[in-house]
């Protein structure tokens, strides 16, 4: 069972233009919902997350925004850059609920790429 | 640099043997979690740490893998009898509880069995 869906499995931006990742989660338990970024060889790196209590958080040319009630929540990158050129993973865990359910669920991965 | 680190980088073995692999976290962080990655997929966890004591193991470990965190600080994953299948990556990432939610990420050991 894979509890959190990610779309597209890859895209392709020009620069400049905006990148759109989307996931959709199952289990109604889950409370924290980070994004990584993940360059070749590399371990994944936080990007930015967010809580089910807000419905968008803003990092610089990075944004969330979190649909509660249709359990889906989705990256956007502005002007994306080639640097941005990597792999997205959503993920989501039951960070404060407790009850020892503390891993990361991911999603299976966006391959971005940002062509100049 | 004080982020988490991994040994070894990689790792090629023979189907049947046994491996071990070490993480250090980041030095006041008293979680730690091991995740598999395969080609293409994301990170799947297998097991966490808070301080010395195993709270919680994903069905995918099997019986062959154990982990360890005997002072709560480093840990170890050792892969008995080693398959073709249990070739990935294998990462570590550490955090504090409490406070920051944030799982930070070691750059991972490349397991390849033969």
């Amino acid at each position: 069972q894979q509890q959190v869906k990610q779309s597209p499995q890859s895209l392709i931006v020009q620069k400049g233009g905006i990148s759109i990742i989307n996931c959709a989660y199952e289990n109604t338990a889950f409370d924290y919902f980070p994004w990584y970024q993940q360059f070749p060889g590399k371990g994944p790196a936080l990007l930015i997350a967010i809580r089910p209590d807000v419905s968008e958080k803003k990092e610089g040319r990075f944004t969330i925004s979190f649909n509660k009630s249709a359990k889906q929540f989705s990256l956007h990158i502005m002007d994306s850059q080639p640097g941005d050129s990597a792999t997205y993973f959503c993920a989501a865990s039951r960070a404060y609920s407790g009850g020892g359910a503390d891993g990361l669920t991911f999603g299976k991965g966006t391959h971005l790429i940002i062509q100049p | 640099d004080t982020g988490v680190s991994q040994d070894p980088r990689h790792k090629i073995t023979k189907r049947g043997q046994n491996v071990t692999f070490r993480c250090d976290p980041i030095s006041e962080h008293n979680r730690l979690y091991w995740y598999r990655q395969t080609l293409g997929q994301g990170p799947e966890f297998l097991t966490y740490f808070q301080n010395e004591a195993q709270l919680e193991k994903s069905r995918l470990l099997s019986d062959r893998f154990s982990a360890e965190r005997p002072k709560g600080s480093f840990s170890t994953l050792e892969i008995q009898r080693t398959e073709q299948g249990d070739s990935a990556m294998y990462l570590c990432a550490s955090r504090l509880s409490g406070q920051k939610e944030t799982q930070y990420f070691g750059p991972g050991t490349r397991l390849l069995v033969l």
